[in-house]
C-alpha cells in the first residue's frame, strides 16, 4: 500500500496570499511529481524531481515553485495566489523501477 | 512526442453491463501502459498496467491488453457495478528524455446506474 500524503485537502484563500501545499511520502521514492488537474479532469505535469536537490519544470508552465531538500518531502509554493490558480493539485511519487506512480489524495485550491 | 487518446465520455451504463473504454497511443520506443482510476474527491489509483506487447493487465475484473500493432490498450469489464463509477485515465510511460514521466489521456467519466 502506497503512503503519500497531501495537506491541506481543501484551501480557500484570498488573492495575493502566499501558500504552500505539502506533499510527503514514506516509501523512500526518489522520483516525485506535481500535477495540476483542471475542472475538465485533464492532468498537467507542472513540476518533478528525481531526487534531493533536483527539481525540473513540467510540461505546463506554472507560476509555482518547488523544493526537494529531503527525499520524503516535496512542497509546492505559490508566492502570490490568483484566481487563475484555482484547481486541484495532485502529488505523486515513483521508485522508478516499475514506473508506477502513486498519488496522494490531492489539494483542492480556491483563490477568491 | 508521446500522446494518449481516450474515447470521449461520459459513459453511462446500467449495472451488469459490459464496459469498453478505448485508448490509443503514440510513443517512441516501447512504452509501459497504465490505467488509473479516480473516485470522487480522491487522487488517482493504479488499476492495472502492462509493460510489453501482448501483456494483459488485470485487476478487480478489469482487463486491458497491450496491442502494439494497433497501438491500443482498451479497458474492458464484463459486468460493471455502481461502485465502478469514477473517472478512468489511460497513461503511458516511456524512456529517453521522458523517463519516468507519465503522459495521460483526457479521462473518461463512467457512471453506472442500478
Amino acid at each position: 500500500e502506497a503512503d503519500i500524503y497531501q495537506t491541506p485537502r481543501y484551501l480557500v484563500i484570498g488573492t495575493g496570499k502566499k501558500i504552500t501545499l505539502e506533499c510527503s511520502q514514506t516509501m523512500g521514492h526518489d522520483k516525485m511529481y506535481w500535477y495540476q488537474q483542471d475542472p475538465g479532469m485533464e492532468l498537467h505535469l507542472i513540476h518533478y524531481s528525481y531526487g534531493v536537490n533536483s527539481t525540473e519544470k513540467g510540461d505546463l508552465s506554472s507560476e509555482s515553485t518547488v523544493s526537494r531538500i529531503r527525499t520524503e518531502h516535496f512542497p509546492l509554493t505559490l508566492e502570490s495566489a490568483r484566481p487563475s490558480h484555482t484547481s486541484q493539485y495532485l502529488c505523486a511519487s515513483s521508485d522508478g523501477i516499475q514506473e508506477t506512480q502513486y498519488f496522494g489524495p490531492g489539494t483542492r485550491l480556491l483563490v477568491l | 512526442g508521446n500522446s494518449v487518446t481516450q474515447m470521449e465520455g461520459p459513459v453511462t451504463l446500467s449495472e451488469e453491463a459490459f464496459l469498453t473504454i478505448n485508448c490509443t497511443y503514440t510513443a517512441t520506443g516501447y512504452p509501459s501502459l497504465f490505467w488509473y482510476v479516480q473516485y470522487p474527491g480522491e487522487g488517482l489509483q493504479l488499476l492495472l498496467k502492462a509493460t510489453k506487447a501482448d501483456d494483459k493487465g488485470s485487476n478487480k475484473g478489469f482487463e486491458a491488453t497491450y496491442r502494439k500493432e494497433t497501438t491500443s490498450f482498451h479497458l474492458e469489464k464484463g459486468s460493471v457495478q455502481v461502485s465502478d463509477s469514477a473517472v478512468y485515465f489511460c497513461a503511458l510511460s516511456s524512456g529517453g528524455t521522458s523517463y519516468g514521466k507519465l503522459t495521460f489521456g483526457q479521462g473518461t467519466i463512467l457512471t453506472v446506474h442500478p
